[in-house]
């Protein structure tokens, strides 16, 4: 079946370590998202990429990094520079975006990080 | 700042009946808004989306409703199952010049709204 594959479920950073979530799509989505969950919030936009090779920062994108170097995966990692990783992250795709049509995202299970 | 908001943080209804879940928008130059349903542990799952142009979008037991003059959005589900108590969120995509050329929408999320189905 189509869709967006997160790993690992569940990850565990140490002190001054960086870490890398993967997502993988098999979609033939253009568009891929990255966003960081806080409990008891909504979703905020670390980076998104609207093509391959191509990466832009979303609101939240101090502390993390991202490549996009294949159409169906966008990796991301988060720096030892993140002060407060322990979130749920959540990973998206949707189709190229066209004026006055719908194109809903799509998320993975997510990846939760938490600090050792 | 532009925020997405929801009225109630927790809803709680009877097996059976009709849930409304509703959204404040402020951003008036948003053209599109999703509602999506997350389960616990899960990614949030795409229920209905509807344009600006529209006021009313059904689905199978979903209806969303737009009402653009108060900037108000609201979600009802049909015949409530314990299978529907999950966190909603509703998301709006604000038109963002740097962007309008390429593939990707920003979408702004609500902080979320937790159904609780009662038996």
């Amino acid at each position: 079946d189509g869709g967006i594959t997160q790993s690992p479920k569940y990850l565990f950073r140490k002190e001054g370590q960086n870490v890398t979530l993967s997502c993988e799509q098999n979609l033939n989505h253009d568009a891929m998202y990255w966003y960081r969950q806080d409990p008891g919030q909504g979703l905020r936009l670390i980076y998104y990429s609207q093509i391959v090779n191509d990466f832009q920062k979303g609101d939240i994108a101090e502390g993390y990094s991202v490549s996009r170097e294949k159409k169906e995966s966008f990796p991301l990692t988060v720096t030892s520079a993140q002060k407060n990783p322990t979130a749920f992250y959540l990973c998206a795709s949707s189709t190229p975006h066209r004026a006055n049509s719908n194109q809903p995202q799509h998320f993975g299970d997510g990846t939760r990080l938490s600090i050792l | 700042g532009e925020s997405v908001g929801l009225h109630l943080p927790t809803l709680s209804v009877q097996e059976g009946d009709n849930s409304i879940i509703n959204c404040a928008y402020s951003n008036s130059a948003s053209d599109y808004f999703i509602w999506y349903k997350q389960e616990s542990g899960k990614g949030p799952q795409f229920i209905i989306d509807i344009r600006s142009n529209m006021d009313k979008r059904q689905g199978q037991r979903v209806t969303v409703l737009l009402n653009k003059t108060v900037k108000h959005l609201s979600l009802q589900i049909a015949a409530t199952q314990p299978g529907d108590s999950a966190v909603y969120f509703c998301a709006e995509n604000p038109l963002r010049p740097s962007i309008s050329s390429g593939s990707a929408r920003q979408l702004t999320f609500g902080s979320g709204t937790q159904l609780t189905v009662l038996p």
